[in-house]
Order: structure tokens, then sequence, then C-alpha cells
């Protein structure tokens, strides 16, 4: 069975940095975009970043630019978010999610996380 | 970016009812590429339809997806007990990618 398992959540003070791994397991992790999702409490999604199959393309939101980067390993199967120069503002729960097909972009998520909860507070 | 507007906020009904769920955008959404999803509390997003109108996989047929340039919805026929959750809408046809703000269905 699909499963995406996150890990490394935690409070962190503002400016600090953190770094998300999402364990994937049950299926062909190599062959599927991945991204990776947050949600602030009582609020909706905010897709936040994009990588392709083989590592080679990175997308992200402006929210994100120039201080979240995502990679992956694939021989691991693991998916990473590196969450730097944090403000209260990225306070959420992060979720990494698959996207729906592989090998192509479809930007829609059929397989997520049960998230990884990141606090930014001094 | 567009941004995507639910209605309404919450939506009480009783088991059997149907419900009628729309998400609104800012602008046309490119080539039907919208998604819905359930989430329920303590749970990751689960996705229900894509494109619009296509049902994911092991989705009842009881939810059903329409619509097209800037007017979407989602209907719930004979809502079960089971299907009172908080429904987001996403677009996905124009980056960044975006989502609603989501609708709840409570029970009545």
């Amino acid at each position: 069975q699909a499963r995406l398992v996150e890990s490394g959540g935690g409070v962190v003070q503002p400016g600090k940095s953190l770094r998300l791994s999402c364990a994937a397991s049950g299926f062909d992790f190599g062959t599927y975009p991945m991204h990776w999702v947050r949600q602030a409490p009582g609020k909706g999604p905010e897709w936040i970043s994009f990588i392709s199959s083989h590592g080679s393309n990175e997308y992200y939101a402006d929210s994100a630019k120039g201080r979240f980067t995502i990679s992956r390993d694939n021989p691991k199967n693991t998916l990473y978010l590196q969450l730097d120069s944090l403000t209260a503002e990225d306070t959420a729960l992060y979720y990494c999610a698959r996207d729906a097909l592989p090998d192509t972009w479809e930007y829609y998520f059929d397989l997520w996380g049960q998230g990884a909860l990141v606090t930014v507070s001094s | 970016e567009i941004v995507l507007t639910q209605s309404p906020g919450t939506l009480s009904l009783s088991p059997g009812e149907r419900a009628t769920l729309s998400c609104r955008a800012s602008q046309s959404v490119n080539s039907v590429y919208v998604a819905w999803y359930q989430q329920k509390p303590g749970q990751a997003p689960r996705l229900l339809i894509y494109g619009a109108s296509v049902r994911a996989t092991g989705i009842p047929d009881r939810f059903s997806g329409s619509g097209s340039g800037t007017e979407f919805t989602l209907t719930i026929n004979r809502v079960e007990p089971d299907d009172f959750a908080v429904y987001f809408c996403q677009q996905y046809g124009t980056s960044p990618v975006t989502f609603g703000q989501g609708t709840r269905l409570d029970i009545k």
C-alpha cells in the first residue's frame, strides 16, 4: 500500500532552520514528481514546492522562494524540504504529496502524508 | 494568482439530503483543471475529483463534479454520515496552483 510519512517538524525560533523528511513506500517513488503543501490552522492548503521525478526541476511558491529548498534521494525513497529564515507566518502543518501521475506534471495530488507540524515561535 | 472562493462556508444537512458546494475562481481556470478534496479532522486531504468531473479511484458515485470557466460545483447525492467533513477545491491550470478556503459540511 502506498504511503508517505513526514518527520522533522518541531518548534523553532524565528530566523532559524528546520529540515523536513518524507519517507515513501509502496510505490515506485523515483517515477513520481513530488510536492510539499502546507496548511495553517483553520486555513485551506497552500502549495509550496514541486520537484520532478529525477530531481532536475524545482519550482516554488513566492512565499518559499529563496528560503525553502526541495530535494529528493530516489535510492532512499525520501523527499526533503529545507526551511531557512523561518518566520511566524511559516507555522503550519507541512504535507508531502504525490503528483497524481508518474512521469508527468499534473499538479494535483492523489497521495498525502499525515503531515509534520512546524511551529515558529520565540 | 487565481483566488478560489468557496461557498457556503458551512453547510448543515441531514443524512440523505443532497449537498451542493460551490467554488468560484477569480479568473477562468485553464481547461477545467479543478480538483476537489475531502478532509476530516486530524487527517490529510483525500482526492475526490480531478479534471472538474472525474472521480478518483475508489470514490463513490454519489460524489460528482461539474463546471467550467470560473464556476465549479461539487455535488454529494444522498449525504452519508461518513461524508461530514471539510471540502476544498483546487485549481491546477495556472501557476501557482491554489486552493479554496473550504466548505464545512455539518450534520444538521
